[in-house]
């Protein structure tokens, strides 16, 4: 059975501090992974990583796989009260049976404080 | 459209109705995705589709649902007989679909649904 486990489940940290949120996965035929930020209802896609080692930024959001030790991380720089969220991952296998669904992790929650 | 919709956004319903969700995928997109999130929890997958037809209904919790998609866009989410227990936000995602080397899912803003 796939199994995503994310960590922290929760932080709470200053604007302007740095924090990286972790992902561990257990999926069969594994192809990539997502992450996704979460505010209200709506999960909105941040990245797809498919190969292990290259970083992936997109302004103060960085994203790293480690497909060898089935982690990736995200990390977010100077941190803003915008950057309140959950944070979720997600496994993607490659195509076949199973191949759309989604196993996501429970979600960081990260609150930033003024 | 510029992205997935969904309606309606919220929806109270006494227990023992039946109640329906809409989503609207975006335009081109071949794949769609049901979930729902209960509070507090992660988001659980219900059913996907592939145009028209659904190959995995795996995660339907109950056969008090039901869901369908017609000329490979639109898609309704029916819940018959709704239990306290169905109040929860269901997502609706669309993709290229899963074929198509790209899998990110693009998600709708939800249907909060209450049962009283």
């Amino acid at each position: 059975e796939d199994k995503v486990v994310q960590s922290p489940l929760s932080l709470v940290v200053h604007e302007g501090d740095t924090v990286t949120l972790n992902c561990s996965y257990e999926v069969t035929n594994f192809r990539s992974l997502l992450w996704y930020k979460q505010e209200k209802k709506a999960p909105t896609f941040l990245f797809m990583l498919t190969s292990s080692g290259i970083e992936k930024k997109s302004g103060r959001l960085s994203s790293i796989l480690d497909k060898k030790e089935l982690f990736s991380i995200l990390n977010i720089t100077a941190t803003q009260t915008g950057d309140s969220a959950v944070y979720l991952c997600a496994p993607i296998p490659y195509s076949g049976a199973g191949s759309y669904q989604l196993t996501f992790g429970k979600g960081t929650k990260l609150s930033v404080i003024p | 459209g510029a992205g997935v919709s969904q309606s309606p956004s919220n929806k109270v319903t006494e227990k023992g109705k039946d109640v329906e969700l809409r989503c609207d995928p975006i335009s081109g997109h071949t794949a769609l995705y049901w979930y729902r999130q209960s509070l507090g929890q992660g988001l659980e997958f219900l059913i996907y589709f592939q145009g028209n037809s659904a190959p995995d209904k795996s995660g339907l919790p109950s056969d008090r649902f039901s869901a369908e998609r017609t000329g490979g866009s639109v898609s309704t989410l029916t819940i018959q007989r709704t239990q306290q227990e169905d109040s929860a936000v269901y997502l609706c995602a669309s993709s290229t679909g899963p074929d198509r080397g790209r899998n990110e899912q693009y998600f709708g803003p939800g249907t909060r649904l209450t049962v009283t």
